[in-house]
C-alpha cells in the first residue's frame, strides 16, 4: 500500500547513544517533514525538506540532523541521545507544501534512558 | 506563546451527544486552517478551511472558520465510540514552504 513508512516503530536508547530514524514514502512527494509529539505540546516541526538534497530547520532542530539523499527517503539522526528527546516521532510527506495531502507515518516511539 | 489554542483540552461525552471543539488562533497571515483526527497513531486529515463563514461537512462532522473573530469550530453530531480521538487544529502559513503549526489537541472520549 502506498504511504509513509517509518522504521523502527519502537526504540529504547541509552543517553549518549546515536541512532537514525528512517522515513520512506512511495508517493513521489517533494516535501517531507519530521515532527515530534510530546504530551501537552502538540506536534512540533524538527526539520523538513522541500526536495531531494535539501533540508531546513524547523521549530525544534537542536540535537537532530537530517538527510534527504534520495527523494523517497528522509532520515532523522540523533548523534548523542538525551532523555529530553524521549518522544513520539512522526514523519510526513506531501506533494506540495501545506497540510492538504499530508500523509503521516505511523510514528516511532523513542525512549532515552 | 501558543499561536493555536484549542479548548477544552479534554472532553467526555456519551454516545449520541453533540460536541463542539474550539480552536482560536492569533496570527492572520495564514493560508488555511486544518483539522486532523489522531487515534492511536498518525493524524488523519478531516477538513481544510480557507474562507470565512463557509461550512465544510463530512457525514456527522462539520467545521467552520471565522477569520474576523479568529476561531474555528469542529462539530460532531450523534457521537459514536469511534469518534474517540485527539482532534488537532492546525494552521498552514503562507509562504513557499508553508509549514504547519499544530495546536495541542483536544482529547475526546465517547462512552457507550
Amino acid at each position: 500500500n502506498a504511504g509513509v513508512t517509518q522504521t523502527p516503530k519502537f526504540r529504547v536508547l541509552k543517553t549518549g547513544q546515536s541512532m537514525t530514524l528512517l522515513c520512506a514514502q512511495d508517493m513521489n512527494h517533494e516535501y517531507m517533514y519530521w515532527y515530534r509529539q510530546d504530551p501537552g505540546m502538540g506536534l512540533r516541526l524538527i526539520h523538513y525538506s522541500v526536495g531531494e538534497g535539501t533540508t531546513a530547520k524547523g521549530e525544534v532542530p537542536d540535537g537532530y540532523n537530517v538527510s534527504r539523499l534520495k527523494k523517497q527517503n528522509f532520515l532523522l539522526g540523533l548523534e548523542s541521545a538525551a532523555p529530553s528527546q524521549t518522544s513520539v516521532y512522526f514523519c510526513a510527506s506531501s506533494y506540495y507544501s501545506g497540510g492538504v495531502g499530508y500523509t503521516f507515518g505511523s510514528g516511532t516511539r523513542l525512549t532515552v534512558v | 506563546e501558543d499561536k493555536v489554542v484549542q479548548s477544552p483540552l479534554s472532553l467526555v461525552v456519551h454516545e449520541g451527544d453533540t460536541v463542539t471543539l474550539n480552536c482560536s488562533y492569533e496570527v492572520t497571515n495564514f493560508r488555511s486552517l486544518l483539522w486532523y483526527k489522531q487515534e492511536k497513531k498518525a493524524p488523519t486529515f478531516l477538513f481544510m478551511l480557507t474562507s470565512s463563514g463557509i461550512e465544510k461537512k463530512s457525514g456527522r462532522l462539520s467545521s467552520i472558520l471565522d477569520k474576523k473573530e479568529l476561531f474555528s469550530i469542529l462539530n460532531i453530531t450523534a457521537t459514536q465510540t469511534g469518534d474517540s480521538a485527539v482532534y488537532l487544529c492546525v494552521l498552514r502559513y503562507t509562504g513557499a514552504n508553508s509549514k504547519l503549526t499544530f495546536g495541542k489537541g483536544i482529547t475526546l472520549s465517547v462512552r457507550p
